[in-house]
């Protein structure tokens, strides 16, 4: 079975600071990485996803992820947070193939932006 | 990317009354729909696949019978919560994709609340 885990539950950045949000997951097979970030009341946009090729992922709003096989890590990482980023961010894998579509979704991470 | 809607974003209903939440496929044709429950401060799970013209396909421990799913054109799911509760208050999303192999979008979701 497939599976996200999302370690820390809250981070706290300084506005301009960097940022890293873990993602690791297990899967049988090659896997389908998403991110999404949640605004409160919102639905899910999707920040950036792998499917195959270059490891190294560049998504909307300066956000970029790295997949790691031997880790099973899929972390999410930006130079620098703006206030704007406060949200909750959540970690995703899954697949697009066959009749399914069914996306295990971590348990997410609330991320404060300290001004 | 495509849009998907979600109508209403907040509704608040009485104990043992129906309500049923719609999404809809704005620019494009979704063969497959999916319903998410996201309780506070927690991920998604994913209730039920519908596809187009067929029965949806509920979750382990989702009830059919509570949670009716109508896929009937290709463009529009709903999903009807029955007899609804206090426990049936949460966050509802869908999400649709055209095809199989294809992203699937997320709605913005709707607030319902059971008093």
């Amino acid at each position: 079975a497939q599976s996200v885990t999302q370690p820390d539950i809250h981070i706290t950045v300084s506005e301009g600071a960097s940022l890293e949000l873990r993602c690791n997951y297990s899967y049988g097979a090659t896997p389908y990485l998403f991110w999404y970030v949640q605004s409160p009341g919102q639905g899910l946009q999707l920040l950036l996803k792998y499917f195959s090729g270059d490891t190294l992922v560049q998504g909307i709003k300066g956000f970029e992820a790295e997949f790691k096989r031997s880790q099973s890590s899929f972390n999410l990482r930006k130079p620098s947070v703006h206030w704007s980023d406060a949200a909750e961010y959540f970690c995703a894998v899954g697949a697009f193939t066959g009749g399914g579509n069914k996306l295990t979704f971590g348990t997410g991470t609330q991320l404060k932006v300290e001004l | 990317g495509a849009v998907v809607s979600q109508h209403p974003s907040r509704v608040i209903c009485k104990s043992g009354t129906s309500v049923k939440i719609e999404c809809r496929s704005l620019d494009f044709q979704a063969t497959t729909m999916f319903w998410y429950r996201q309780f506070p401060k927690q991920s998604l799970m994913l209730m039920a696949t519908s596809n187009e013209g067929s029965k949806a396909t509920y979750e382990q421990g989702v009830e059919k019978d509570k949670f009716l799913i109508n896929h009937a054109s290709l463009t529009l799911s709903t999903l009807t919560v029955t007899s609804a509760h206090p426990e049936d208050s949460s966050f509802y999303i869908c999400s649709a994709r055209e095809r199989p192999g294809t992203e699937a979008f997320f709605g913005q979701g709707t607030r319902l609340t059971v008093v």
